[in-house]
């Protein structure tokens, strides 16, 4: 158990629909950084916050959104969802991106397994 | 950029010998740090081991070590007496300052243990 918690941990869904994931990250980490995994594209980073601010972005398409609240846990909102958006959805915490870099290991939730039909 | 590659997209050891994963990286920097996360079948993503490129000597951890060949921008995972349980997706990842802020990822490779 790596401490990430991440609810649901499946969701099914039709096109078009809009979901919210979440992610509570390990005690004390300010880290939050979220991922898309599918078969086609592997292992995708989408966004990262970081004590409550936007510190980096990837591939992440602009029907999606992410925020991070003051108690550090984080929300992924996905909407217009397409057949295409059906993936594994990751959530990962670390401490301070600065200290120990770049040794800064991230951990992992158990992920959320969308699924859009 | 930077670039993560691992070749073996499946590969197949007999229990209790020791396979070795490769990963090979690219990257301008000096200063980066290498990963390798294992994926089983129920999905989440397990941190194994790291490796910085000041480190002077090669990583271990348990049943894990990385061979980390600097100048051949490799870093490999080494799994010794492997295990029923090993077998899953396992993942080689960077962090340099070009990606400082997030962990690229390789496309990983399938290791299946044969009892």
């Amino acid at each position: 158990d790596s401490g990430v918690t991440q609810t649901p941990k499946h969701l099914i869904t039709a096109t078009g629909q809009r979901v919210t994931l979440r992610c509570s990250p390990r005690s004390g980490d300010l880290s939050v950084y979220w991922y898309q995994q599918s078969l086609d594209q592997g292992l995708q980073f989408l966004i990262q916050y970081y004590n409550g601010e936007e510190r980096a972005k990837g591939n992440i398409l602009e029907r999606f959104s992410a925020q991070q609240f003051p108690d550090l846990h984080s929300e992924l909102n996905l909407s217009s969802l397409e057949l295409g958006d059906s993936a594994l959805y990751f959530c990962a915490s670390s401490v301070v991106p600065l200290a120990g870099w770049p040794r800064e290991t991230q951990y992992f939730g158990p992920g959320t397994r969308l699924l859009v039909l | 950029a930077q670039k993560i590659t691992q070749t073996q997209p499946g590969m197949f050891v007999q229990e209790k010998e020791a396979v070795t994963l490769d990963c090979t990286y690219d990257t301008s920097d000096q200063s980066y740090g290498l990963f390798w996360y294992k994926q089983p079948s129920s999905g989440e993503m397990i941190f194994l081991i790291y490796q910085g490129s000041y480190d002077e000597q090669n990583a271990t951890e348990g049943r894990y070590s990385l061979n980390f060949q600097k100048a051949r921008k490799s870093a490999n995972l080494v799994i010794s007496a492997s295990q029923l349980g090993d077998s899953a997706m396992y993942f080689c990842a960077m962090r340099d300052s070009s990606s400082y802020d997030k962990v690229i990822f390789g496309p990983g490779t399938s290791l299946s243990v044969i009892p």
